[in-house]
């Protein structure tokens, strides 16, 4: 199979500080890696786009100084949300891409960030 | 924007087949279709994906039709756990790093 990790699985913190999110490709290396972001009832969004060794490639209106991606390894990206606000509560879902799958993506299980 | 039409949402009775439908008329030759499922407050889980053939995986069936303008995903034997929001999207396979758009995706309800 095709296994995703996300650490953690869910956090609270208070306004201002920062969260750190984990996501492992656990049996493949992915040099893409993806983040979305989800609010309640609504679809994946998508965040950014990481890509092993090199700068997240973001989308329209994330702010990239708030978001920061980091993918330093084949099997391994961050995402930091720096100065934290309840705004920012949502789920966050990363996926690995599998280029030997017909660039299939694998989901992680998602962490929920609630901001107090 | 989602290249994809399906409908918002669909009951089917436990144990028997759910066709989900998905339009997708404006699909490139180098697109291929993925079917993604997502049970609530998880991540979605990949189904099966599709270029112009059927398909078939110990999950679920997937029907292209001839012209590729539309699919059907097939859950042979519906259980209380397929119940979920699934995702039909279209995207290039060309080297990696294309992004996956989802749309409102259909709610499948199974019935007990």
């Amino acid at each position: 199979g095709a296994v995703v990790s996300q650490h953690p699985s869910w956090v609270i913190c208070k306004s201002g500080t920062s969260v750190k999110i984990e996501c492992r490709s656990l049996d493949f290396q992915a040099t893409t890696m993806f983040w979305y972001r989800q609010f309640p009832k609504q679809s994946l969004m998508l965040m950014a786009t990481s890509n092993e060794g090199s700068k997240a490639t973001y989308e329209q209106g994330v702010e990239k100084d708030k978001f920061l991606i980091n993918h330093a390894s084949l099997t391994l990206s961050t995402l930091t949300v720096t100065s934290a606000h309840p705004e920012d509560s949502s789920f966050y879902i990363c996926s690995a891409e599998r280029l030997d799958v017909a660039d299939t993506q694998y989901f992680g299980p998602g962490t929920r960030l609630t901001v107090l | 924007d989602a290249k994809t039409t399906q409908p918002p949402s669909m009951d089917c009775a436990e144990g028997r087949a759910a066709n989900l439908p998905c339009n997708h008329s404006t699909i490139s030759g180098n697109e291929y279709v993925y079917w993604y499922r997502q049970i609530h407050s998880q991540g979605p889980q990949y189904i099966i994906h599709g270029l112009k053939n059927n398909e078939t995986n110990e999950m679920a069936s997937l029907i292209i039709t001839e012209d590729r303008k539309s699919s059907t995903l097939i859950l042979p034997h519906a259980t209380l756990r397929d119940t979920a929001v699934y995702y039909c999207i279209v995207k290039v396979s060309n080297f990696g790093n294309e992004k996956l758009t989802f749309g409102t995706g259909t709610r499948l309800t199974i019935i007990p």
